[in-house]
């Protein structure tokens, strides 16, 4: 069993919806939690950004953690064409580097 | 405010061939991760620096090798290239082990 499971899609949306991306863990030492996107053939941008459990708000994007399940989760609210992209999930201990997801690829149509 | 720069953007190497990998951090960081993104997957840990010094190793063979300067830059050096080794690597930037991590746009290295 890989460390961080994530869904490699495509995931097709149309224009507006609410998209939800997901990724599992099976390291319970993982303390902060990241998502990054990244568009084609460019590095990763950091998106979002928490320390254990609890809901983060920014702008369109909300991420979630819930530890107890080892579970964590990205919203992007009105979704655009805009944000068609590869959605990666990371996660690290306290002094250790991150692990990655294998990504998302995130398509949303006009 | 520059952020993560690597160079050079693109290159083709022949195999058993030598590569160096560039990368200045973003203006105030300490700390320099490399990583390796081959197509369809997640990046990968290789190494960490920090003063100077390799602190952390992912699993990778010793062909890769890495440096950091006095001035927080750093170089990856790839031994003996193969045909596997093409991948996107990328640079990153962090100010300690604990602070958000900061990527550069990557190196996209093919080994024909």
């Amino acid at each position: 069993q890989k460390e961080v499971e994530q869904d490699p899609g495509p995931l097709s949306v149309p224009e507006g919806a609410i998209v939800s991306l997901n990724c599992t863990y099976s390291n319970s030492a993982f303390q902060y939690f990241m998502w990054y996107r990244q568009y084609s053939r460019k590095g990763p941008e950091l998106l979002m950004y928490t320390y254990s459990s609890g809901n983060k708000e920014d702008g369109r994007f909300t991420a979630q953690v819930d530890k107890s399940s080892k579970y964590i989760s990205l919203f992007i609210r009105d979704s655009q064409p805009s944000d068609s992209a590869t959605y990666l999930c990371a996660m690290r201990e306290r002094y250790s580097t991150l692990t990655f997801g294998k990504g998302t690829m995130l398509l949303v149509s006009p | 405010d520059a952020g993560v720069t690597q160079s050079p953007t693109h290159l083709i190497k022949t195999r058993g061939q030598q590569v160096t990998l560039r990368c200045s951090p973003k203006s105030g960081h300490d700390t320099v991760s490399w990583y390796q993104q081959a197509l369809g997957q997640g990046p990968q840990f290789i190494f960490q620096y920090y003063e100077e010094e390799e602190r952390q190793r992912g699993n990778f063979p010793d062909r890769f090798s890495g440096h950091q300067f006095p001035n927080y830059s750093s170089e990856l050096n790839v031994n003996a290239l193969l045909l596997g080794d093409s991948a996107l690597y990328l640079c990153a930037s962090s100010l300690s082990a604990v602070d958000t991590i900061y990527f550069g746009e990557g190196s996209w290295l093919t080994v024909v």
